[in-house]
């Protein structure tokens, strides 16, 4: 088993609508968790992070943790073409360094 | 634009061939860890280093190994390449220690060996 699991997509949505991003995650021990967006031949870019269960919301971007389910997902409101790029989660584990462990990334599409 | 620098932007090598790559943390930020990420993928976590030192390995062979400078500055060299380091190379900067753990990336290094 993967320890941090997307869907690798693509998810394709309407310009407009919400798009939803799921990650589920392996080490009940995860302690922070990253949501990092990657245009193609670019580096990531982080857009939020959030470590306490429930939603955080930052413009039109919403993170939401549920760690009974080891579950994190983004949620994109008004969703644009420019949103179109590859996103990442990442989490970190308790104790240690925070070394960062990526999913593989879902791939979104916003067509106009 | 992050503040994080890398150099260079890509590099072509040959099989066998050593490389260096180097990183500038950001401003404020005393922690540079390094990521390896191949087509299609995540990046895989090489390893950190904090106060001069290495700080956490991922799962990579001695043959990479890493320096950080005392302005924080950090270098990834990689001996013996081999076909299957092609990939793109990232840094990320981070304060250890510090209330916020976000890591930001470089625009990273796209190593090709051939």
């Amino acid at each position: 088993q993967k320890e941090v699991e997307q869907n690798s997509g693509p998810l394709s949505v309407p310009e407009g609508a919400i798009a939803s991003l799921n990650c589920t995650y392996s080490d009940r021990g995860s302690q922070s968790f990253f949501w990092y967006r990657q245009y193609s031949g670019k580096s990531p870019e982080l857009i939020m992070f959030i470590y306490s269960n429930g939603d955080k919301e930052d413009g039109r971007f919403t993170a939401q943790l549920n760690k009974a389910s080891q579950y994190v997902s983004l949620l994109i409101r008004d969703s644009q073409p420019s949103d179109s790029a590859t996103y990442l989660c990442a989490v970190t584990l308790s104790g240690g360094y925070n070394k960062l462990i990526f999913g593989a990334g879902t791939r979104l599409a916003v067509h106009p | 634009e992050t503040g994080v620098t890398q150099s260079p932007t890509h590099l072509i090598k040959t099989r066998g061939q050593q490389v260096t790559l180097r990183c500038s943390s950001q401003s404020g930020h005393n922690t540079v860890s390094w990521y390896q990420q191949a087509l299609g993928q995540g990046p895989q976590f090489i390893f950190q280093y904090y106060r001069e030192e290495e700080n956490g390995r991922g799962n990579f062979p001695p043959r990479f190994s890493g320096l950080q400078f005392p302005n924080y500055s950090s270098e990834l060299n990689v001996n013996a390449l081999e076909l299957d380091d092609s990939a793109l190379y990232l840094c990320a900067s981070s304060l250890f220690g510090g209330a916020r753990p976000e890591q930001y990336f470089g625009p990273g290094t796209r190593l090709t060996v051939t």
